[in-house]
C-alpha cells in the first residue's frame, strides 16, 4: 500500500496567515492526489484533486501544487472556518486508495 | 446535487456482523461507483470498498475476507456488511461517491455514522 505522510500533524495559526500543509508519499503519484476538509460530525469535502484542481464552490484562497511524491495544500489567507482536519489522498496505486493521517488545523 | 445518508445499528456485538444502509437522492446509484470508507481512531481514514450496479465490487485487499457491497437501484441505495466484527472496526462509516473528477476521487460524502463494537 501507499502511505501518505502529513506535515505538521498540527499547525497554529491566525486568521488572515498562510497555511502551508504537506504531504508526501512513499511511492510516486504523478498528480493523482486529492485533498480533503473534515470538521467533525460534518460531511468531508474535496477540496483538490489532481494535486491542483479545485473543486467546485471551493474557495480561491485553497491551492494545490507538487508532483511525484511531494504535495502542498496552501490556505493563502486562513479564515475562521478553515480550522478543520485536512487529509490527501492518493488514488495512483490501488487497491486500496489511501490517505494520510491528516494536519489539524487550529488556532 | 446529492445526498447521501448512512444508516444501521449504532452498537455491534464483537464477532457478529455490521450492516450499513446508505440512501442517495439527486442521483441514481447504477449510473456510478460508490464507496465506503471509515474513520478510526487507529488508522484515520480507510477505504472499505466500491461497487458499480455492474461487475465484482473492488475491497480492500486488508478487509477482503470478511466485507461485501452490494446495492438496490430499485431503492437506489448500498450497502456494506461487514462480518466477525473487533473493537477495531469501530469507526465512523462514510458512503461516498466514487469518480466525481476520476475513479478514485470522493466529491461527494454522506454525514456518518457511528457504529462502536462492543465486547
Amino acid at each position: 500500500d501507499i502511505v501518505l505522510t502529513q506535515a505538521p500533524a498540527t499547525l497554529s495559526v491566525s486568521p488572515g496567515e498562510r497555511a502551508t500543509l504537506s504531504c508526501t508519499a512513499n511511492q510516486t503519484l504523478g498528480t493523482y492526489l486529492a485533498w480533503y476538509q473534515h470538521k467533525p460530525g460534518q460531511a468531508p469535502r474535496l477540496l483538490i484533486y489532481d494535486a491542483s484542481n479545485r473543486a467546485p464552490g471551493i474557495p480561491a484562497r485553497f491551492s494545490g501544487s507538487g508532483f511525484g511524491t511531494d504535495f502542498t495544500l496552501t490556505i493563502s489567507s486562513v479564515e475562521p472556518e478553515d480550522f478543520a482536519l485536512y487529509y490527501c489522498q492518493q488514488r495512483a496505486n490501488w487497491p486500496p486508495y489511501t490517505f494520510g493521517r491528516g494536519s489539524k488545523l487550529e488556532i | 446535487q446529492v445526498h447521501l445518508q448512512e444508516s444501521g445499528p449504532g452498537l455491534v456485538k464483537s464477532s457478529e456482523t455490521l450492516s450499513l444502509t446508505c440512501t442517495v437522492s439527486g442521483d441514481s446509484v447504477g449510473r456510478h461507483y460508490w464507496a465506503w470508507i471509515r474513520l478510526t481512531a487507529g488508522k484515520g481514514l480507510e477505504w472499505i470498498g466500491r461497487v458499480f450496479v455492474a461487475g465484482s465490487p473492488d475491497y480492500n485487499p486488508s478487509l477482503k475476507s470478511r466485507v461485501a457491497m452490494s446495492m438496490d437501484t430499485s431503492k437506489n441505495q448500498i450497502f456494506l456488511r461487514l462480518t466477525s466484527v473487533t473493537a477495531a472496526d469501530t469507526a465512523t462509516y462514510f458512503c461516498v461517491k466514487d469518480g466525481t473528477y476520476g475513479s478514485g476521487t470522493f466529491g461527494s460524502w454522506g454525514q456518518g455514522t457511528l457504529v462502536t463494537v462492543s465486547s
